[in-house]
């Protein structure tokens, strides 16, 4: 079985500051493993992923994730919130042979000015 | 560029009433889902196709049906429409060679049941 942990449901920063949103998961075999985001009222756009290449990748608007298989994580980074990253982030799992993605619950991220 | 077209985009359905959610891609893509979106549950997957003709059920089929005539469409439908049906949905497609690729996403439809 395959599962997605979003640890927090809601982080506040303050704009400039770093932004750190986690995510674990549990799977048997090597996952591919997304970050998608979601503005108020949007669809979902993704902002990166992990197929088993390089361990740090890179995404759109700054943000970067990290996997590390020791400890099952894969979350999300940002040095420095702006206003308009305020949404609501979904870490998403995938597993070779499945016909479809597993969500995890969602991070909503506020920027305070 | 379309991508994924969902409609409708907003839809107030009576306890009982029965009514299709339409999505539509133009990007050739094998693989389509629809997810439901609740607060605090991420997106659960209702129904998905990995190619016309072939359908299965995901997550939370219950009071859902689809079908999968064309490559480009993917319905769903509401048999007998409930509150507990109050919810946001996407649909979505990707490309047939796997699940390693992205999701491209509908702008959801968002449906109360009155």
């Amino acid at each position: 079985a395959q599962s997605v942990t979003q640890l927090d449901s809601h982080v506040s920063v303050s704009e400039g500051t770093p932004v750190l949103l986690r995510c674990n998961y549990s799977s048997s075999y090597s996952p591919s493993l997304f970050w998608y985001v979601q503005h108020p009222n949007k669809g979902l756009q993704l902002l990166l992923k992990y197929t088993s290449a390089a361990t740090l990748v890179k995404g759109i608007n700054g943000f970067e994730a990290e996997f590390k298989k020791s400890e099952t994580s894969f979350h999300l980074t940002k040095p420095s919130a702006h206003m308009s990253d305020a949404a609501e982030y979904f870490c998403v799992v995938s597993l070779p042979g499945r016909r479809a993605l597993t969500f995890g619950s969602g991070t909503r991220l506020q920027v305070q000015p | 560029n379309a991508g994924v077209t969902q409609t409708p985009k907003f839809q107030v359905l009576k306890t009982g009433q029965s009514m299709t959610l339409q999505c539509a891609q133009d990007m050739n893509h094998e693989y389509m889902s629809w997810y439901r979106q609740d607060p605090g549950m991420g997106l659960r997957l209702i129904h998905y196709s990995v190619g016309a003709g072939i359908t299965d059920q995901g997550e939370v089929p219950n009071g859902y049906n689809v079908s999968r005539s064309t490559t480009e469409d993917f319905p769903l439908r509401l048999l007998s429409a409930a509150p507990s049906q109050t919810s946001v949905y996407f649909c979505a497609s990707s490309y047939a060679t796997g699940m390693n690729t992205e999701a491209f996403f509908g702008q959801g439809t968002r449906l109360t049941v009155v």
